[in-house]
């Protein structure tokens, strides 16, 4: 099957600029999660979206950020103003919801955006 | 919230055989124990995930205590590619938040 597709790869903005992702999840994927990698550190969840509907955006700066799924399929997570702290590596995952609440579906990963902000 | 707490790095050589531990004293009753495997550049790729007793897949074992309050990801006869960042996570994705820890970074000598 095809892997999470994310793009683009890279980007290099200056501060203040606005930047966008995009995410095409695993085709069937209910579930898709938005997360920030700064260099050094475990992934950071953003926020989770369960088909076209936000299930936790408790850890997204809101005042910044912003992360739609209007179809409930692919993804996009934006940043305007951009800061010098939003250099990071943006991660995007998808999972199956077919085991219902409480049951874990292992997270598929696409191999993320690389963010330098000048 | 389980909080995952883990070594923040390990050397082995190839060969040999690898175990990682991971602590999360306060998982709650519903959260899964999944374990990744990130190389840089890479997104995080999924290893094994376990709710109690003993998982095992074909790249790696993973052995839960009945309390649950830890687990150990264990790499038989690691090689060079081996080499990663290995991440204990635990949650579930039914409206939990999923937090990553540091991670462990496994380094295989030759």
């Amino acid at each position: 099957e095809a892997g999470v597709a994310q793009s683009p790869r890279y980007k290099i903005i200056e501060k203040r600029q606005s930047v966008a992702f995009w995410c095409n999840p695993i085709s069937g994927h209910a579930t898709l999660y938005w997360y920030q990698q700064i260099l050094g550190q475990g992934p950071k969840l953003l926020i989770q979206f369960q088909n076209n509907g936000v299930v936790d955006d408790s850890q997204l700066p809101k005042d910044r950020f912003s992360a739609e799924r209007l179809k409930g399929v692919d993804s996009t997570l934006k940043i305007q103003p951009a800061k010098l702290e939003d250099s990071a590596v943006y991660l995007c995952a998808s999972s199956d919801s077919a085991g219902g609440m409480g049951s874990n579906q292992p997270q598929h990963f696409g191999d993320g955006t690389r963010l330098s902000i000048l | 919230l389980a909080k995952t707490t883990q070594p923040i790095s390990m050397d082995s050589y190839e060969g040999q055989e690898v175990n990682i531990t991971c602590s999360h004293n306060n998982i709650a009753t519903n959260d899964y124990i999944t374990w990744y495997q990130q190389f840089p550049s890479q997104g995080p790729r999924f290893i094994i995930q376990g709710y109690k007793t003993k998982v095992t897949n074909e790249v790696a074992s993973l052995f839960i205590p009945a309390d649950r309050k830890s687990s150990t990801l264990s790499l038989p006869r690691v090689s060079l590619s081996d080499t990663a960042v290995y991440y204990c996570l635990v949650g579930h994705n039914a409206g939990n938040m999923l937090t990553f820890g540091g991670g462990t970074r496994l380094m295989v000598k030759p």
